[in-house]
């Protein structure tokens, strides 16, 4: 149980284009989901979270108007990354939780490279 | 805000041998401390965690400690194998809520 996709696990656009990924929770409704940026060699720095129905709470020196995340569902969180530039590229993860609990399920993440 | 300091970052064992990462927190309100183990271009697994009302957790060959006072917490894993090769993540909860913040990584590297 606890499983979270991701769509698509890689892809490439070029520079001033938008991205949109998708997280899904396969077997449970998640309440929260999260957005996560890894770097090359970095660790997990969190970009957002959000809850099903309202909008999502950014990290500091995220942009929101960049990074649009919507949580229609209880099981589906969409990230859009727009007008990607170059330096945007990186490792996408999300994680879902459920209402009350601490432990987070991440999907297999999505490998951004802009062009 | 929370801030989770993590060593050692690179950490190389022979295979059998034990290995320890540890990992500290600033947060005195920080209550959920989970570990995780990622394989390169994979996704983040978690391997155990603990509560703040927990000194100690085992499963198998993985142990985690907590030493609230002290706001530090460690991984132990016993009789190393190849497979335990990749980098792991510690986490300390925001507060008393469901955020994280990672710390950087230890890569461990079992040698055979």
């Amino acid at each position: 149980g606890a499983v979270v996709s991701q769509h698509p696990s890689w892809v490439i656009c070029k520079s001033g284009t938008s991205v949109k990924i998708e997280c899904r929770s396969l077997d449970f409704q998640a309440t929260t989901m999260f957005w996560y940026r890894q770097f090359p060699k970095q660790s997990l720095m969190l970009m957002a979270t959000s809850n099903e129905g309202s909008k999502a709470t950014y990290e500091q020196g995220v942009e929101k108007d960049k990074f649009l995340i919507n949580h229609a569902s209880l099981t589906l969180s969409t990230l859009t990354v727009t007008s990607a530039h170059p330096e945007d590229s990186s490792f996408y993860i999300c994680s879902a939780s459920l209402a009350g609990q601490y432990e987070q399920y991440f999907g297999p993440g999505t490998r951004l490279t802009v062009t | 805000g929370e801030n989770v300091e993590q060593h050692p970052s690179t950490l190389s064992v022979q295979e059998g041998d034990s290995a320890v990462i540890k990992c500290t927190y600033s947060d005195s309100a920080s209550n959920y401390f989970p570990w995780y183990k990622q394989e390169l271009g994979k996704r983040p697994q978690l391997i155990i965690d603990i509560r703040s009302n927990v000194g100690e957790k085992k499963d198998q060959r993985i142990a985690v400690t907590l030493n609230k006072t002290a706001k530090h917490f460690s991984l132990h894993i016993t009789e190393t194998q190849p497979e335990d090769s990749a980098v792991y993540f510690c986490a300390a909860s925001l507060g008393g809520g469901q955020n994280f913040v990672f710390g950087p990584g230890t890569r461990l590297s079992v040698l055979p």
